[in-house]
């Protein structure tokens, strides 16, 4: 079954302006993963955060954590056109190994 | 610099004919997965080596098998092709801390599989 649920499914905004994607999962995790995939390439790993951690900071990319709530949202600012792609939660089950969600796909337009 | 090689990236196969794709990486990582992408999809793992051990998941089909003949490669063998084995065929490595599974993966470029 899922853990990871993504919201939106798809979201397109203009160059300049902040995305906001949101992952809710339904067990307790150790962390929770953000990656990137571009069209037709394989994932790209961009932050962990650990089940202790509420906020974390990468760049122009900003990922909160709320475990009472189960949820996790992945902030891009200053959006740029590279930033299009597929965005995925990933969370640790309890079997030990990453599940995904279906992904949020962005589109940054020029 | 190191990273996670999949050949080749575009595979044309015909139904039922054998199929061998390819992983190889020089981050000299003790855990190698297949991960199996339908079009708009999650990646759904197939199975993964620890070391040498090999862990299945339960509803991977029987007609996918991989062999991890040493640190650095992995294959991913789909015996008799079928229409729904068409996707892109993802491998990662990682580096687990306590033994466990959930830390950082690396993913290679994927291969598009075609099954005509």
């Amino acid at each position: 079954s899922q853990q990871g649920e993504e919201d939106p499914q798809a979201l397109s905004i203009q160059e300049g302006e902040n995305a906001t994607m949101n992952c809710s999962y339904k067990t307790s995790i150790n962390n929770l993963q953000w990656y990137r995939q571009n069209s037709g390439r394989g994932l790209v790993h961009l932050i962990l955060i650990r089940s202790n951690e509420r906020e974390k900071h990468s760049g122009r990319l900003r990922v909160t954590l709320d475990t009472s709530k189960k949820s996790s949202s992945l902030l891009i600012t200053a959006s740029r056109a590279a930033d299009t792609a597929s965005y995925f939660c990933a969370t640790d089950s309890n079997t030990g190994k990453l599940i995904f969600g279906q992904g949020t796909t962005l589109q940054v337009k020029p | 610099d190191a990273m996670v090689i999949q050949n080749p990236r575009y595979q044309v196969t015909q139904f039922g004919k054998p199929v061998t794709l390819s992983c190889s990486q020089t981050l000299n990582h003790n855990v190698m997965y297949w991960y199996q992408q339908k079009s708009s999809q999650a990646p759904k793992l197939l199975f993964h080596y620890y070391d040498k051990d090999f862990n299945n998941e339960a509803d991977t089909p029987d007609n996918f098998q991989s062999r991890r003949p040493n640190t650095s490669f992995c294959f991913l063998d789909i015996r008799s092709p079928g229409l729904g084995d068409a996707a892109m065929y993802l491998c990662a490595t990682s580096s687990p801390l306590a033994g466990g599974l959930t830390d950082t993966q690396y993913f290679g470029p994927g291969t598009r599989l075609t099954v005509l």
